[in-house]
This record gives structure tokens, sequence and C-alpha cells, in this order.
């Protein structure tokens, strides 16, 4: 079966860096997309990999292996406001995404 | 970039009545929409696929007889939740691709509260 697992919540301190996990499970493959959402929001855009590699986007970075099935989002200088669920997703064959449940993300002062 | 308008942002409505809530490509055509619902402290739930001029695509367990899909043109899907009940209360959002390998335009949301 096809399966996105990532951590339920983390909590961080504000000016710090976190990883957000994510090992993924689908038929086929054609990328890996993570989303911010913040409470009552829909999801935003944060990043894209279908190559092995890290991709650098200003304090955020997402890194893929294909060989592991496994990503993680990077996320440096933590602000307040990037408190908020981390959605991972995987593209399968079918261009269909699956979701992860998403990370809670708690940054502390 | 590509923008996604959902409509209304926030309604309220009786147990008994019906409320359709509408997603519009606003620069470009999108020939799939996808209906996204979400419970509190829940994942985004896929509950069918809109696809311009032919019927809707619907996840297993989501009833198409109350939850009633149009995609009439490239830019414009609906979705009716009829006969609402007030476990219909949920967040529904929109979104569209741009391209097999585009990454998911999302709609504003819609949060539905059946009284």
């Amino acid at each position: 079966g096809q399966n996105i697992d990532q951590p339920t919540e983390m909590t961080a301190t504000e000016g710090a860096i976190v990883q957000i996990n994510c090992t993924y499970q689908t038929s086929g493959f054609n990328g890996l997309f993570w989303y911010q959402q913040h409470a009552g929001e829909a999801p935003t855009f944060l990043s894209y990999n279908v190559l092995d590699g890290l991709e650098e986007k200003g304090r955020f970075s997402s890194f893929l292996s294909r060989s592991k099935g496994y990503s993680y989002l990077l996320l440096k200088e933590l602000q307040m406001k990037d408190s908020a669920s981390y959605l991972c997703a995987g593209k399968d064959s079918n261009y269909q995404l699956i979701w992860g449940a998403g990370t809670k993300l708690i940054i502390k002062p | 970039g590509a923008v996604v308008s959902q409509h209304p942002s926030w309604v309220i409505c009786k147990s008994g009545t019906s409320v359709k809530i509408e997603c519009r490509s606003l620069d470009f055509q999108a020939t799939t929409m996808f209906w996204y619902r979400q419970f509190p402290k829940q994942s985004l739930m896929l509950m069918a696929t809109s696809n311009e001029g032919s019927k809707a695509t619907y996840e297993q367990g989501v009833e198409k007889d109350k939850f009633l899909i149009n995609h009439a043109s490239l830019t414009l899907s609906t979705l009716t939740v009829t006969s609402a009940h007030p476990e219909d209360s949920s967040f529904y959002i929109c979104s569209a691709p741009t391209g097999d390998w585009s990454p998911l335009h999302f709609g504003n949301g819609t949060r539905l509260t059946v009284t």
C-alpha cells in the first residue's frame, strides 16, 4: 500500500534549527512535496524534490533520498510565525498526491 | 503565480439544507480539481477528483449523492453539500494543479458549520 510517515508533533526554540523527517512508500514516484499549513488556513506550497539532494529556499531546505524513500524539511533561524503544521506529500505513478498526517511544529520563545 | 479562488470562506447553515462551494482557477485552466475535507487536528482527506466535462471520481467512503460535484468549465468546479448534517461541519478545501510536475495550488478553504 501507499504510505507517508512523519512525526505528529515537534517542539523547537525560536532562532534554532529543526528538521522534520518524512518517509514514503508510493506506487511509483513523481516527486515529494512539502506544504505549510497554519491553523484554520489552507496549505501553502514550500518545496518540491524529484531528484536526490538538497533544495534550498531561503530559511527552508528540503532533502530527498529516493533509494531510502526519505525526505526532510529543514527550517533555520526559526521564527514564531513558523509555528504551523508541515505536510509531506508524495506523488505516485498516476501523479496523485499521497498525504502524510502532518507534523505540528511548536516554536517556543 | 497560479491562483485558486474559493468561495465562500465560511458558511453557517441549518441541518437539512444544501450548501454550494465554488472553486475557480483565476489565471490558468484546470481540467482537474481536487476537493479535500479536513476535520480539526487531522490531515487533509481527499474527497473527490473533479474532471471538466465528465463525472467526478469519488474516494472510497464518500457519498457521491451527498457531495455533488460539477466541473462545468475549465476554470470552475463546485461542490454542493446536500441535506447537510452537523457531522458535515468541516473545512473544505479545493485545489488544482497546473501540470503533472507542478505543486497543487489551494483555495483558501471554506469553513462549513451545520447547526
